[in-house]
């Protein structure tokens, strides 16, 4: 399988810890997006890394790139009770023309 | 901010009858995807279409499933002949460019599928 497989597949933390989940993938990438998942809703696009940047920012959110490894890591920072959700990587393949594919998720719980 | 919409948000149908499950993708996007998961499992791919044809498809998606433009708004998943397995959430998404995925997915709240 092509797809990313994230770890751990389940995290719980407190309110104000940092959450990391990783992402594992198999073949050269164009990108890797990760999404977030509110039970029984849709995904909402988080973020976009490409394959030539190691590392990106935006607001809490941290997302590291190593295509050596072909892995890639999201860190919540500061996280708060809201951030609990299903969270997915996403990986474009270089040939793989018009399809983004998902991996597994992390079902994060933020306990207040 | 524009949203994908899809209706209805739940379907109950019988096996072997057909369904169409319907999606208005963002106005202004050219790229319409669906997917589809199953409770509890992987947001799996099924198929994009981009000009009015089929860019990829997936192995889950066999001649039991179509999909159609038939208007300007509307992006359509059909089910000719449900099974028990076909059980699941679909979800609709668009995007405005493709160029190596660099843009987004915007996704739909999914319309859930019971097959009795």
């Amino acid at each position: 399988s092509q797809q990313g497989e994230e770890d751990p597949q389940a995290l719980s933390i407190q309110e104000g810890e940092n959450a990391t989940m990783n992402c594992s993938y198999k073949t050269s990438i164009n990108n890797l997006q990760w999404y977030r998942q509110n039970s029984g809703r849709g995904l909402v696009h988080l973020i976009l890394i490409r394959s030539n940047e190691r590392e990106k920012h935006s607001g809490r959110l941290r997302v590291t790139l190593d295509t050596s490894k072909k892995s890639s890591s999201l860190l919540i920072t500061a996280s708060r009770a809201a951030d609990t959700a299903s969270y997915f990587c996403a990986t474009w393949y270089n040939n793989a023309g018009n399809m983004l594919t998902f991996g597994g998720g992390t079902r994060l719980m933020v306990k207040p | 901010e524009p949203e994908v919409t899809q209706t209805p948000s739940h379907q109950v149908t019988q096996m072997g009858q057909e369904v169409i499950l319907r999606c208005v993708p963002i106005s202004n996007h050219l790229y319409f995807y669906w997917y589809r998961q199953i409770l509890g499992q992987k947001v799996e791919f099924l198929v994009s279409f981009y000009n009015n044809e089929i860019s990829e498809k997936s192995e889950i998606f066999d001649d039991q499933f179509s999909v159609e433009r038939p208007d300007g708004s509307n992006f359509t998943l059909k089910i000719r002949s449900t099974k028990l397995e076909d059980s699941a959430m679909y979800f609709c998404a668009s995007s405005i460019t493709l160029t190596g995925g660099s843009s987004p997915l915007h996704f739909g709240n999914g319309t859930r599928l019971t097959v009795t």
